[in-house]
């Protein structure tokens, strides 16, 4: 079974001080990894989706990469605007428009 | 471009009541799904429709069913409502296989 595993569970930062949010998952046959970002009481809102081992995303502050294995959020000089949960998903098989997600790193970032 | 609308925001039910709720995609996206949030088990896949067929399903008992009309709009149906049926349940829309999902902004259902 398709099974997703994020770490941290929580993480507080500095503002302006970088890290990496992590995402491990086992899948028969990746169709997709997908990062969102959810604020308290809305919906999770898209952020990236990665196809393929190597394949790098970036928007603002925030890096996205994937390996066979895992991928990381990378947050570079975080602002407190970007404290949320972030949550990482995965789509398997052919057709299939489920996507399994991991329980989410919560991230505070402090001034 | 409208988002994904969801209605209503918020829901208090008593156990043993039926409740629906509303979904209504981006305009021109087919597939409608459909997630249920709580602190303990996070985001679970419930079902998921296109033009109208139900395509996938979660591990979800027969009381949770849903539904797609012709416009794409959907419904979900819980029936025999438990306490442990409190939760966010949030709809996405896609254009299809390949294609990224959007969420809406959820309806939060409480069942005292």
């Amino acid at each position: 079974e398709d099974q997703v595993t994020q770490s941290p569970e929580a993480l507080r930062l500095q503002e302006g001080e970088s890290s990496s949010l992590n995402c491990s998952y086992t899948v028969s046959g990746l169709r997709g990894l997908f990062w969102y970002r959810q604020d308290p009481g809305k919906g999770p809102e898209f952020l990236f989706t990665l196809y393929s081992a190597g394949e790098e995303k970036e928007k603002e502050r925030l890096k996205a990469t994937l390996t066979k294995k895992e991928s990381f959020l990378h947050i570079t000089a975080p602002k407190p605007e970007d404290s949320a949960t972030y949550l990482c998903a995965v789509q398997e098989g052919q057709g299939a428009q489920k996507l399994v997600f991991g329980q989410g790193t919560r991230l505070t970032i402090n001034p | 471009k409208a988002g994904v609308t969801q209605t209503p925001r918020y829901l208090i039910k008593t156990r043993g009541q039926q409740v629906t709720l509303s979904c209504s995609p981006i305009s021109g996206h087919r597939s409608v799904s459909w997630y249920q949030q709580t602190p303990g088990q996070g985001l679970q896949f419930l079902f998921e429709y296109f033009s109208e067929t139900q395509r996938n399903k979660g591990n979800f008992p027969g009381r949770f069913s849903g539904r797609q009309f012709s416009n794409s709009r959907s419904e979900m149906n819980v029936s025999t409502l438990e306490l442990g049926d409190s939760a966010l349940y949030l709809c996405a829309s896609s254009l299809g296989v390949g294609n990224g999902y959007t969420f809406g902004s959820g309806t939060r259902l409480t069942v005292v």
